[in-house]
């Protein structure tokens, strides 16, 4: 079974601090690294589809880079905002139509 | 567009039941998932389809079965519940079965088996 890893699983902090996670993926079979965005009651939305090493993909504050040959893909929020405030999924395309997600980090920006 | 939508959002059935969650797209999407999400584990893979009439097993398929007789329509059936069961599923949709496309999630249906 492959794994995916995501760490820290938790992490609180405060407006306007800039934060990052990591995504660890196997790193032969490599199709595609998704991120996503999981507020609590709602359902995950996609906030970053990556698929060539190198890769570095922006949406306002949040930016995200992938290195395949290693295995890990980081994702960024600067100057975090309450709204921020959710649980961040990667999630590893193994094979053309199967994905392996990771456990989340769950962020909480205090005002 | 109403996206993906699931039902019911909650249903509770007694070990050996049988019952099928729905999932529908009105986005004309090809390729549609099933997931269950645990606590402290991702979400998993059940079943997938890459277009109607065409399916196949995810990482977690025991206890479940699907079919595709339309592009908008992947229902999900239980045979017989097991405790083991309970779970929040969801389905998920997307253009095509290809690495460059992201998913669209439906809003969960949180099962209890007792």
């Amino acid at each position: 079974i492959l794994n995916v890893e995501q760490s820290p699983q938790s992490l609180h902090v405060q407006e306007g601090d800039s934060t990052n996670f990591t995504c660890s993926f196997p790193s032969s079979n490599f199709y595609a690294l998704h991120w996503y965005r999981w507020e609590t009651a709602k359902s995950p939305e996609a906030l970053f589809v990556m698929t060539l090493n190198g890769d570095e993909k922006k949406k306002g504050r949040i930016s995200a880079t992938l290195n395949t040959k290693e295995g890990y893909s980081y994702l960024y929020i600067k100057g975090s905002q309450p709204e921020d405030s959710a649980t961040y999924l990667c999630a590893f395309m193994r094979g053309t139509y199967k994905y392996i997600f990771g456990t989340g980090t769950r962020l909480k920006v205090l005002a | 567009n109403a996206g993906v939508t699931q039902t019911p959002k909650f249903q509770v059935l007694k070990t050996g039941q049988s019952m099928t969650l729905q999932c529908a797209q009105d986005m004309n999407h090809e390729y549609m998932s099933w997931y269950r999400q645990d606590p402290g584990m991702g979400l998993r893979l059940i079943h997938y389809s890459v277009g109607a009439g065409i399916t196949d097993q995810g990482e977690v398929p025991n206890g479940y079965n699907v079919s595709r007789s339309t592009t908008e329509d992947f229902p999900l059936r239980l045979l017989s519940a097991a405790p083991s069961q309970t779970s929040v599923y969801f389905c998920a949709s997307s253009v095509r079965g290809g690495p460059a496309y992201e998913q669209y999630f439906g809003p969960g249906t949180r099962l209890t088996v007792t």
